[in-house]
């Protein structure tokens, strides 16, 4: 099956500065990455995903790039603010596996202001 | 539209209760899944149902039942809780095929077995 790892684990910036996560996974036949955030309490909210026609995709502040050669895919993070403070979450998919969705372990982000 | 729910949003139980938690989704959504998490081990899906009227296992099924009611509901239950199931619940659903493949989490389930 899908194995999908999340670097690093946990990570700290200065507010302004930019953020970066990266996951690899192992299916070539994944074709859906959707990233996470979750904060203390609340349950993961979808903020961003690519699919695997695209290399890149950006909304405000933040992207997602993906190398489908390579099997990694990246999340960015810029102009970070306290708020970007949470655990973010990679996942992989295909709709060949029953639409079932592999994540890898989080990364725990925080913002120093 | 209220997306996912889940009930309840605590419950403590002593071992070998047993309880069922409840998941509804509103987006008219195929399929559904249950996670639990710990602290620092991420998300492990327990059981999955990719349509009406399927269940799957996950990583972590032991101990635990599924029943997907209908498009909407998809419950699980704990047949005799034990406190290695501590833990916090998430439901979740998603679309199917291009195009609807994105995956909404409910609030969770806190869940203590003493």
């Amino acid at each position: 099956g899908e194995n999908v790892e999340q670097h690093p684990s946990t990570l700290s910036v200065q507010e302004g500065d930019s953020a970066v996560i990266k996951c690899t996974y192992s299916d070539s036949a994944s074709n859906y990455f959707p990233w996470y955030k979750q904060e203390l309490g609340k349950g993961p909210q979808l903020i961003i995903d690519i699919r695997s026609n695209v290399g890149e995709k950006k909304d405000q502040r933040i992207a997602v790039t993906l190398n489908k050669t390579a099997k990694h895919f990246s999340l960015h993070i810029t102009e970070t603010q306290p708020e970007d403070s949470a655990v973010y979450f990679c996942a992989a998919t295909t709709t060949n596996t029953g639409n079932q969705f592999y994540f890898g372990t989080g990364t725990s982000l925080t913002v120093i202001p | 539209n209220a997306g996912v729910t889940q009930t309840p949003k605590f419950q403590v139980l002593k071992t070998g209760q047993s309880m069922t938690l409840q998941c509804a989704q509103d987006m008219n959504h195929n399929s559904m899944y249950w996670y639990r998490q710990d602290p620092g081990m991420g998300l492990r899906l327990i059981y999955y149902s990719a349509s009406e009227g399927t269940t799957d296992k996950g990583e972590v099924p032991n101990g635990y039942n599924v029943s997907r009611l209908n498009k909407r509901e998809f419950s699980l239950r704990l047949e005799s809780a034990a406190p290695s199931q501590t833990s916090v619940y998430f439901c979740a659903s998603s679309g199917t095929g291009t195009g609807g493949q994105e995956q909404y989490f409910g609030p969770g389930t806190r869940l203590t077995v003493t």
